[in-house]
């Protein structure tokens, strides 16, 4: 059973830069491109960043480019997101998430799994 | 948003309810369309794949279909707890980057 669990979430302040973990289990971590996908509450979902099975290939919201980066260590089945520069407006659940493919070149949509979200509070 | 739904669909239970996504040749012209479900407090849940692929799982009431820049959510046999928010989601060429619909609220009258 696959299970995606979210960590590093809570309140920062503006300007801090905290990192967040999702970590996967019952899969193949290393054979899938993965997302960062958050929700401001009670708002609508947002993508946020897409990362390919191995590494190479990177893809940003525009609302987020240059302050966050998205990395993995597929050696311990660990996506992460590195948030720098934060404002009031990154406030969300951030929910990490296993694509149906390896999305190198990108044209990667297909949230197979969903992690249950941890939340970001800037304030 | 790039992609435009609807931001509210209903129906009694036991009917038919479409919902729709529309954007753009960069988009939904061009690349396959995803559906998500999110019901009350939950993460969203992949309903539809490759604009009508069902994963394991998803009841066969639910079906999806693409024509041109638009594709359309079906449920059928609307049951209560079918209640909660639709999404659509799909690569856009020119953004390089995944895009969402608004979303769309589901009430079961």
């Amino acid at each position: 059973q696959v299970r995606l669990a979210e960590f590093g979430g809570g309140v920062v302040q503006p300007g801090e830069s905290p990192r967040l973990l999702c970590s996967a289990s019952g899969v193949t971590f290393g054979s899938y491109g993965m997302h960062w996908v958050r929700q401001a509450p009670g708002k609508g979902l947002e993508w946020v960043a897409l990362i390919s099975y191995d590494g190479s290939d990177k893809y940003y919201a525009d609302s987020v480019k240059g302050r966050f980066t998205i990395s993995r260590d597929n050696s311990k089945n660990t996506l992460y997101l590195q948030m720098d520069s934060l404002r009031p407006e990154d406030t969300a659940f951030y929910y990490c998430a296993k694509d149906w493919g390896h999305c190198s070149g990108g044209n990667c949509s297909h949230f197979e799994y969903w992690g249950q979200g941890t939340l970001v509070t800037v304030a | 948003s790039v992609l435009t739904q609807p931001p509210s669909a209903s129906g009694t239970p036991g009917q038919w309810v479409t919902m729709s996504c529309s954007g753009s040749a960069s988009n939904i012209g061009t690349n396959s369309v995803s559906w998500y479900q999110q019901l009350p407090g939950t993460a969203p849940r992949l309903l539809i794949y490759r604009n009508n692929q069902r994963p394991s799982g998803v009841p066969d009431r639910f079906s999806g279909s693409k024509t041109g820049t638009s594709a359309s959510l079906a449920i059928g046999g609307l049951r209560s707890e079918d209640e909660g928010d639709y999404y659509c989601a799909v690569w856009d060429d020119s953004l390089s980057g995944v895009v969402f619909g608004g979303g769309a609220k589901l009430t079961v009258l």
